[in-house]
């Protein structure tokens, strides 16, 4: 496809289940990032890969939370033993290169995530 | 999590009026963007700005970079129905995007 692409596009969740979302990235892009939007506010920055290394993941909110991006393709955000304040959206976005300040990132329509 | 401060929060406005919406900051930014995020969708790229004092235009959109790089504003011009959305600022950190709390638009006829 010509644009970033993610699934599920919705996940309802029992509190304590684990949950795992995609994100396909547009093809060849090196960057991906991965932001959480609460109800109401601007998307929040998560974690960042380059190619399949994982640079910074400094906005990851718990322990809970993990990605990975294997083979520097597709990328997957878990998220174990949900809580309810993990409702959210979380957005996927990839960029062509990275490590630059002008390089354009593209996003997913996002994973809505509801924690029952 | 950090995020700038925008305003206004919401506005309601007449199709043909013009719309000015802001974000600041307390940090300093290389980059300043503008995204628009419509219902059940990801951000899209309004406009990029890398340059203090930079005044970028495209289309009916105009945005400027603050000359003290913590703030920038945007301006639609003659405003339609489809202008409907969030639109948010978001200043660039090396690689990840701080974004602003957005402001909801509503156009009517």
């Amino acid at each position: 496809g010509a644009g970033v692409s993610q699934s599920p596009r919705y996940k309802v969740a029992k509190r304590g289940q684990d949950v795992a979302l995609r994100c396909d990235p547009i093809s060849g892009h090196v960057s991906l990032f991965w932001y959480q939007q609460a109800l109401g506010q601007g998307p929040e920055f998560l974690t960042y890969f380059q190619n399949e290394a994982q640079l910074d993941k400094s906005g990851l909110p718990s322990d809970r939370f993990f990605a990975e991006r294997p083979e520097g393709s597709v990328s997957t955000l878990k998220i174990q033993r949900t809580q309810q304040e993990d409702s959210a959206v979380y957005l996927c976005a990839s960029s062509l290169v990275g490590g630059v300040n002008q390089e354009t990132q593209y996003f997913g329509p996002g994973t809505r995530l509801l924690v029952l | 999590g950090q995020q700038l401060n925008q305003s206004p929060q919401s506005m309601f406005i007449q199709e043909g009026e013009d719309v000015s919406m802001n974000c600041t900051s307390s940090s300093i930014f290389n980059t300043w963007l503008w995204y628009k995020q419509d219902p059940g969708e990801g951000p899209v790229l309004l406009i990029a700005l890398y340059k203090a004092g930079e005044l970028t235009s495209n289309g009916r959109l105009t945005a400027q970079f603050g000359i003290t790089r913590k703030d920038s504003f945007l301006n639609i011009s003659a405003s339609i129905p489809s202008d409907v959305g969030i639109y948010f600022c978001a200043g660039q950190y090396t690689d990840k995007l701080i974004f602003g709390t957005g402001t909801r638009l509503q156009v009517f006829p």
